[in-house]
């Protein structure tokens, strides 16, 4: 089972949809979460954490169920600059400590 | 804002050669870590750094590769023989805490002939 596991899309959707990416991790000592976006040919950058209690940035909704190992991130009135890859990123320390990306979901906003 | 910074920003290099990438982390961050993309591919996990030592690596930081923090503020990933498979993004990230949030540089890509 991978890691970090994300619905492999891609997502094409017009102006002003609401668009759900989903994601699963397989290490249950996984103690922190996050949703990265990655434009093309650019490096990764925090869109948002992600708390047991879910979170609410804007238009972006991200919750976190624990006990089924699974993320989740909502976008709502899409825009076409949220044309990008969302990643969804694991963080465990089980002695050492690593950061798990999972292998992204593309979203196409279109006109 | 600070910002974590790469050097190269784009190196080539022939089979067989060893290479070195630099990066500058954020002045107060301790976690160090390596990533590589190969082109249309996932970000994958090479090696957390911490205290001077590595931390965590993965199964592609094998032998071939080393991570240094020689200064005290550069921190760098060392290939000592490039193959054609090593072709790809490298990302340097640093973070304030070991399982919070990262920042990464803009990369260095690797071109290996």
């Amino acid at each position: 089972r991978k890691e970090v596991e994300q619905d492999p899309g891609p997502f094409n959707v017009p102006e002003g949809a609401t668009v759900a990416f989903n994601c699963t991790y397989s290490n249950s000592a996984s103690q922190s979460f996050f949703w990265y976006r990655q434009d093309c040919r650019k490096e990764p950058k925090l869109l948002m954490s992600v708390y047991s209690s879910g979170n609410e940035d804007g238009r972006f909704t991200a919750q976190l169920n624990r006990a089924s190992q699974y993320i989740s991130l909502l976008i709502r009135d899409s825009k076409l600059s949220d044309s990008a890859t969302y990643l969804c990123v694991v963080s465990v320390n089980t002695g050492g400590f690593k950061t798990i990306f999972g292998a992204g979901t593309r979203l196409f906003v279109k006109a | 804002e600070p910002e974590v910074t790469q050097t190269p920003s784009h190196q080539v290099t022939q089979m067989g050669q060893e290479v070195i990438l630099r990066c500058v982390p954020i002045s107060n961050h301790l976690y160090f870590y390596w990533y590589r993309q190969i082109l249309g591919q996932k970000v994958e996990f090479l090696v957390s750094f911490y205290n001077n030592e590595i931390s965590e690596k993965s199964e592609i930081f094998d032998d071939q590769f080393s991570v240094e923090r020689p200064d005290g503020s550069n921190f760098t990933l060392k290939i000592r023989s490039t193959k054609l498979e090593d072709s790809a993004m490298y990302f340097c990230a640093s973070g304030s805490g070991g399982t919070g949030e990262l920042f990464f540089g803009e990369g260095s890509r690797l071109t290996v002939l």
